[in-house]
């Protein structure tokens, strides 16, 4: 079975600071790993995915995430927060083998204060 | 928006009225999904296709059956809605490693 936590229900960063959005995956076999950002009265947008290759993955926004096969973790990260990175974000999951369906964690809402 | 449409955007029915809700999409993908969102529960696939006329369920399925009668269309039928099925629809495409989602539609069932 496959499944995604998203610990933390809100982050808050200051903006100009560094942040980190977690996630923790369990898959059968080789994950495939992304990240979404849905912002108010909006679809989902993609941000950035890990297939296979190197562990730090970079994506749109400047935005990056590290996937840790061991701790099976894809924590979302930005060097330096902008107010405009206020949004929720959404880790998810999928299995080619699987018909591709995506499982998603509950979300994080991310709040960058001025 | 990836050439997906979902109709309609918004919509309030009454329980116990079936209500259906469209997907369209002008990708020529094949796999096509209906989730559906609701706070602290981030998005659940509720039915999936992967071809014409091939659907399965997802882990909320009940109370709700889909059909794909054309590759650009995957339709949602809530046989007869209840107030548990209030909820914000979203419908995905999918070709390979990414899903692309649609704006979502907002129903409200009183």
């Amino acid at each position: 079975a496959q499944s995604v936590a998203q610990p933390e229900d809100q982050v808050n960063v200051a903006e100009g600071n560094p942040l980190t959005v977690k996630c923790t995956y369990s898959v059968s076999g080789n994950p495939y790993l992304f990240w979404y950002v849905q912002y108010p009265n909006r679809g989902l947008q993609f941000l950035l995915k890990y297939i296979t290759g190197d562990n730090l993955v970079k994506g749109s926004y400047g935005f990056e995430a590290e996937f840790n096969k061991s701790q099976t973790s894809f924590h979302l990260k930005k060097p330096s927060a902008l107010v405009s990175d206020s949004a929720l974000y959404f880790c998810a999951v999928s299995a080619l083998y699987n018909f591709n369906k995506f499982y998603f964690g509950s979300g994080t809402k991310l709040n960058v204060k001025p | 928006d990836a050439g997906i449409t979902q109709s309609p955007r918004h919509k309030v029915t009454e329980t116990g009225t079936p209500v259906t809700l469209r997907c369209h999409q002008t990708e020529n993908h094949r796999y096509m999904y209906w989730y559906r969102q609701d706070p602290g529960h981030g998005l659940r696939l509720i039915h999936y296709s992967y071809g014409v006329k091939d659907t399965d369920k997802g882990e909320v399925s009940d109370g709700y059956s889909v059909s794909r009668s054309k590759t650009e269309d995957f339709l949602l039928t809530l046989e007869s809605a209840t107030s548990s099925q209030t909820s914000v629809y979203f419908c995905a495409i999918s070709e390979e490693n990414e899903a692309f989602f649609g704006q979502g539609t907002r129903l409200t069932v009183v």
